[in-house]
């Protein structure tokens, strides 16, 4: 079966601009989640999803990010005015979401994002 | 300090050798330990999953957790170059829930 899928692979664009980064889950997953991965370092958490709840935002660094799940499928991380410490690597993970078992997260390849 | 400590390397090994990859940490809640093996330019994958202390292993990989310490281990036996990768550590006090990872360990086995 299909695993996470994120869309766009890549996307440059230019400071100030809003940018809406895809994540696509494995199908029937109830948790979703984002990080930002820098060169050399680990994913760091952004926010989670059970279905269509935002559980813990935590981890966005500041007022421009935001992320929704609408239908408990599909999600979106949009970044506003973006700045160029902004750039990094997206990643999206889904998981079961039950609570008591294996909850391994399943990673996508990630959207590079580069602003200038 | 961050809340999880793991050493960059790069570790490089002849193949054949025993790797030895190690996390601390901080936080006394987490309960859950995972590693996940990154190859370059992909997305992370898990390799091994521990509830608590104890030992896990699955063929040449084990797991070893010691939360009076707050340390984890992974080990790797008979290392291969198809097991040359960054080796993240991942821990989290619930589930679901968020991840904290290490900043990974770049490991490479030359022939």
């Amino acid at each position: 079966g299909a695993g996470v899928s994120q869309s766009p692979r890549y996307k440059v664009t230019k400071r100030g601009q809003d940018v809406a980064l895809r994540c696509d889950p494995i199908s029937g997953h109830v948790s979703l989640y984002w990080y930002r991965q820098a060169l050399g370092q680990g994913p760091e958490f952004l926010t989670y999803f059970n279905y269509e709840a935002q559980q813990d935002k935590s981890g966005l660094p500041n007022d421009r990010f935001s992320a929704e799940r609408p239908e408990g499928s599909i999600s979106t991380l949009t970044i506003q005015r973006t700045e160029q410490r902004d750039s990094a690597m997206y990643r999206c993970a889904s998981s079961q979401g039950l609570a008591g078992v294996d909850n391994e997260q399943f990673f996508g390849p990630g959207t590079r994002l580069t602003v200038l | 300090q961050k809340e999880v400590e793991q050493d960059p390397g790069p570790l490089s090994v002849p193949e054949g050798a025993i790797v030895s990859l190690n996390c601390t940490y901080s936080n006394s809640a987490f309960q859950y330990f995972m590693w996940y093996r990154q190859y370059s330019r992909k997305g992370p994958e898990l390799l091994m999953y521990t509830y608590s202390s104890g030992n896990k292993e699955d063929g040449r990989f084990t797991a070893q957790v010691d939360k009076s310490s707050k340390y984890i281990s992974l080990f790797i036996r008979d290392s291969q170059p198809s097991d040359s990768a960054t080796y993240l550590c991942a821990m989290s006090d619930l589930q679901p829930d968020k991840l904290i990872f290490g900043t990974g360990t770049r490991l490479q086995v030359f022939p």
